[in-house]
């Protein structure tokens, strides 16, 4: 298996502009999570679905992010508008059951 | 609020010494216990993982775990420049939640 695929792995923007952040999980795991990395605040828990079903959403700083998960292979992070204090490392990550996560290799965003 | 805190380093030890790790959680409901190492630019790697109380060792590595306290933490033993990293601790109920994560330095 490929892992955890996650697309684009960099990229740069400007303020107000739409983001969209694409992961593939790997088959079986039947639940995805996305998480936010900065160095002020670390690994942050943005949203998270079982069975493609969103379950907690509370971490989603603002109304701009968005995500869906419209089947199990796939998935979306959307931020519309973006601003630079969005900039981060965005990590997808799938589990099985009550495993471990498997990690996607992050999309680095840059709002400038 | 669920919160996972971490002994904030950064931590350096000599080669070949013991590192201690540490982290405490929130949430009594929490079920499984993770270690997770990050080397720079890349992302989180798997340890070790622990649910039941006492201790487990793979290796090098023995993960601790406390569900009275609400603590969970990793030994390495024999450390080695390649272990130099940031150690994230996670904790799991329905969800897993990440601590900020201890800065390691194994000088040589």
């Amino acid at each position: 298996d490929a892992g955890v695929i996650q697309s684009p792995r960099h990229e740069v923007t400007e303020m107000g502009q739409e983001v969209t952040l694409r992961c593939k999980p790997i088959s079986g795991h039947n639940s995805l999570f996305w998480y936010r990395q900065t160095m002020m605040r670390g690994l942050e828990l943005l949203i998270y679905f079982n069975n493609n079903v969103p379950i907690d959403d509370s971490g989603m700083p603002e109304d701009r992010f968005s995500a869906k998960m419209p089947n199990a292979s796939f998935s979306t992070l959307k931020i519309q508008p973006s601003e630079p204090r969005d900039s981060a490392v965005y990590f997808c990550a799938g589990r099985a059951g009550d495993g471990e996560l498997f990690f996607g290799e992050g999309s680095r965003l840059t709002v400038l | 609020q669920k919160e996972v805190e971490q002994n904030s380093g950064p931590l350096s030890v000599p080669e070949g010494a013991i590192a201690s790790l540490n982290c405490t959680y929130s949430d009594r409901g929490s079920q499984s216990f993770f270690w997770y190492r990050q080397y720079s630019g890349k992302s989180p790697e798997l340890i070790m993982f622990i649910y039941s109380n006492g201790d487990k060792e793979d290796g090098r590595f023995t993960a601790q775990l406390n569900k009275a306290s609400q603590y969970v933490s990793l030994l390495i033993r024999d450390s080695q420049p390649s272990d130099s990293a940031t150690y994230l601790c996670a904790v799991a109920s329905n969800d897993m939640r990440f601590g900020a994560g201890t800065r390691l330095t194994v000088k040589p």
